[in-house]
């Protein structure tokens, strides 16, 4: 039968350009959310964190936005290059004191040279 | 490189069969968590282990155990595997908290494909 998947939000850009991703998170008791890039054939890796307490958190070519009054992420990435392409997850790490994290579906961001 | 290792890299194998894959955490960290991403799913928590002991439980099906050893690796058990089984599988680990709002490093993963 035919196969179901997920169909993720793309996001084309030139490079140099800055790019936006955006996420929603539905638990309100959230107070940790983490950015990471996966690229294809990789696991998941760490690009940016933000707690609950702060609304905005630069890294190197990164910036991460919380609004929590519309329960809503954004990862800005300045300056994107080709090595920038990959899928972007936020995931939320909940309101407990454990570890679990749920994650979006994901963005799929191309950067053409 | 995340210091997060797993093995094996790709696994293939039939309906019915129970497979084991392992994971080393990075040195030092006490948490170990298991994900599984399928096409369908997307990323999805199944269990975390801290210093040998069951944290958190996610959606993990009851065919599927884990443990964590007494080194810090752990090994995450499938049984009477299925089709739709599929899947990475990725472990992560954690500092040496409880888990609780600490960053997760994640391997690479193990591909596995039941035929």
């Amino acid at each position: 039968g035919e196969s179901v998947g997920l169909h993720l939000p793309t996001l084309s850009v030139q490079e140099g350009d800055n790019s936006i991703i955006n996420c929603a998170y539905s638990n309100s008791a959230s107070d940790y959310f983490i950015w990471y890039k996966q690229e294809s054939g990789k696991g998941p890796q760490f690009i940016i964190d933000i707690r609950s307490n702060m609304d905005k958190r630069q890294g190197q070519r990164v910036t991460v936005l919380l609004n929590k009054t519309v329960k809503h992420l954004s990862l800005q990435i300045a300056a994107t290059q080709p090595g920038d392409s990959a899928v972007y997850f936020c995931a939320d790490g909940g309101g407990t004191s454990y570890g679990k994290l749920t994650f979006g579906q994901g963005t799929i961001l191309t950067v053409h040279p | 490189d995340s210091g997060v290792t797993q093995t094996p890299k790709h696994l293939i194998t039939a309906t019915g069969q129970r497979v084991t894959l392992r994971c080393s955490p990075r040195s030092g960290d006490l948490s170990v968590y298991w994900y599984q991403q399928s096409l369908d799913q997307g990323l999805q928590f199944l269990i975390q282990y801290y210093n040998g002991e069951e944290r958190a439980k996610g959606n993990i099906l009851e065919r599927f155990s884990a443990q964590q050893f007494p080194d810090l690796h752990s090994e995450l058990n499938l049984s009477s595997l299925e089709l739709g089984d599929s899947a990475l599988y990725f472990c992560a680990s954690s500092g040496r908290g409880e888990g609780g709002q600490e960053t997760q490093y994640f391997g690479p993963g193990t591909r596995l494909l039941v035929l």
